[in-house]
């Protein structure tokens, strides 16, 4: 799996949009961009996961670059309960025996000021 | 929606103790795992599981076992309960074949072994 790099903390205000980058200049060309969370004391939960195209759910937007060595995780309106660990994974999408599992890295400490 | 739930959420054993640590997922899943937390260390896989009766063997298998006789539930046992099993538990989902390879997890279980 492509190694990430992420920001160790951020800060957005309440209402705001938070924009968390991620870094996988190594990407390959099918691996995939997955983001989960983290909030305290909780398991993580899956965000959003895309390849190429920019994504949006309920939750959030994935903007992926053209080169698709970076990518954004866009939260709209953010609020204090979106303060958590925001992970990047890049990864194969086929769960291939023996290569499911995830690999988190540090992450990013975002916390949503009032 | 989506439902991962982990039997216990604070657990404390004394050290020797056998130590059951059961999940079950409503969303027949084929694939279940089993992480442990750790500060500094990130998520390490320890076991996981792609259909029933059959288990592998992820990156820190020693003093653990598991267990799946129905697809829903995959229970973690420490045979002997140590110090340094000391941990946060998380128990996922995925489902196994399709492109999207997304885990669930459950809230988690915080143990002490003392």
């Amino acid at each position: 799996d492509a190694k990430t790099t992420q920001p160790p903390s951020m800060d957005c205000a309440e209402g705001r949009a938070a924009n968390l980058p991620c870094n996988h200049s190594t990407i390959s060309g099918n691996e995939y961009v997955y983001w989960y969370r983290q909030i305290h004391s909780q398991g993580p939960q899956y965000i959003i996961h895309g390849l190429k195209n920019n994504e949006t759910n309920e939750m959030a937007s994935l903007i992926i670059t053209e080169d698709r060595k970076s990518s954004t995780l866009i939260l709209p309106h953010a609020t204090l309960r979106d303060t958590a660990v925001y992970y990047c994974i890049v990864r194969v999408a086929e769960a291939n025996f023996g290569n499911e599992k995830l690999t988190f890295g540090t992450g990013t400490r975002l916390t949503i000021i009032p | 929606d989506v439902k991962v739930t982990q039997s216990s959420r604070y657990l404390v054993k004394r050290t020797g103790e056998k130590v059951f640590l059961e999940c079950v997922q409503d969303m027949d899943h084929e694939n279940m795992f089993w992480y442990r937390q750790d500060p500094g260390l990130g998520l390490r896989l320890i076991y996981f599981s792609y259909d029933v009766k059959m288990k592998e063997k992820g990156d820190i298998p020693e003093g653990y076992s598991v267990s799946r006789e129905k697809k829903e539930r995959f229970s973690l046992i420490l045979e002997s309960a140590s110090t340094n099993q000391t941990s946060m538990y998380l128990c996922a989902s995925s489902l196994l074949g399709l492109p999207k390879n997304i885990q669930y997890f459950g809230a988690g279980t915080r143990l002490s072994v003392l």
